[in-house]
């Protein structure tokens, strides 16, 4: 089981910048999903969660208003878009879950981490 | 948001020696509607994801060394490590998952003397 996610972006302040999160071996539409994020030396923070069928999201209130999780089940592939990326955006995100079906459970799977740097 | 702090941030070890972990939280991570207590550990190694090593205190991951253990209840919590081996050195995070927003202790940076 591995969560395969999309490669490095540089965007400018601004912009908006959209990761994916594919699933190998793994029944992506069963399961919640998060994001997490990690800037430079720092701990990782919580984005927010997507439900299995998609229609449901909870965000951190940090992002919310510039964040949207959306997922495709045809493609077993979930989405992270953020928007009027400033520097402070600049990050490593993961997304992360778990082999079970609860909304509550541990992230015992990790994607292996998008880098978007920000820069002019 | 629930604020959750560890100490040391740093924890020279060596190896063959116990080590100790401790993470504390700004409101207690007992969920009274089923008895559980939400916190995890992970540790992230260099250039890796973080890897979860115990889940609700004190549920081992799948393949984690019985060296790991955790403890704790409330608002208190330790991780230990009975014999720190060199595959140990990392960054481990405290993380709670009570309520939304879930957050992450600011991390102990274990390094081999």
């Amino acid at each position: 089981v591995q969560l395969v996610q999309s490669g490095p972006e540089v965007k400018k302040p601004g912009a908006s910048v959209k990761v994916s999160c594919k699933a190998s071996g793994y029944t992506l539409s069963s399961f919640y999903m998060h994001w997490v994020r990690q800037a430079p030396g720092q701990g990782p923070a919580w984005m927010g969660i997507i439900n299995p069928s998609g229609d449901t999201t909870t965000y951190a209130q940090k992002f919310q208003g510039r964040v949207t999780m959306t997922r495709d089940t045809s493609t077993s592939t979930v989405y992270m878009e953020l928007s009027k990326l400033t520097s402070e955006d600049t990050a490593v995100y993961y997304c992360a879950g778990s082999e079970s079906t609860g909304s509550n459970d541990p992230f015992d799977l990790w994607g292996q981490g998008t880098l978007v740097i920000v820069s002019s | 948001e629930i604020v959750m702090t560890q100490t040391p941030l740093s924890l020279p070890v060596t190896p063959g020696e116990p080590a100790s972990i401790s993470c504390r939280s700004s409101q207690s991570l007992l969920d009274s509607t089923d008895g559980f207590t939400y916190l995890d550990w992970y540790l992230q190694k260099p250039g890796q994801s973080p890897q979860l090593l115990i889940y609700t205190v004190s549920y081992r991951a799948s393949g984690v060394p019985d060296r790991f253990t955790g403890s704790g209840s409330g608002t208190d919590f330790t991780l230990k490590i009975s014999r720190v081996e060199a595959e140990d050195v990392g960054v481990y995070y405290c993380m709670h998952r009570i309520d939304f927003p879930w957050t992450f202790g600011q991390g102990t940076k274990v390094e081999i003397k």
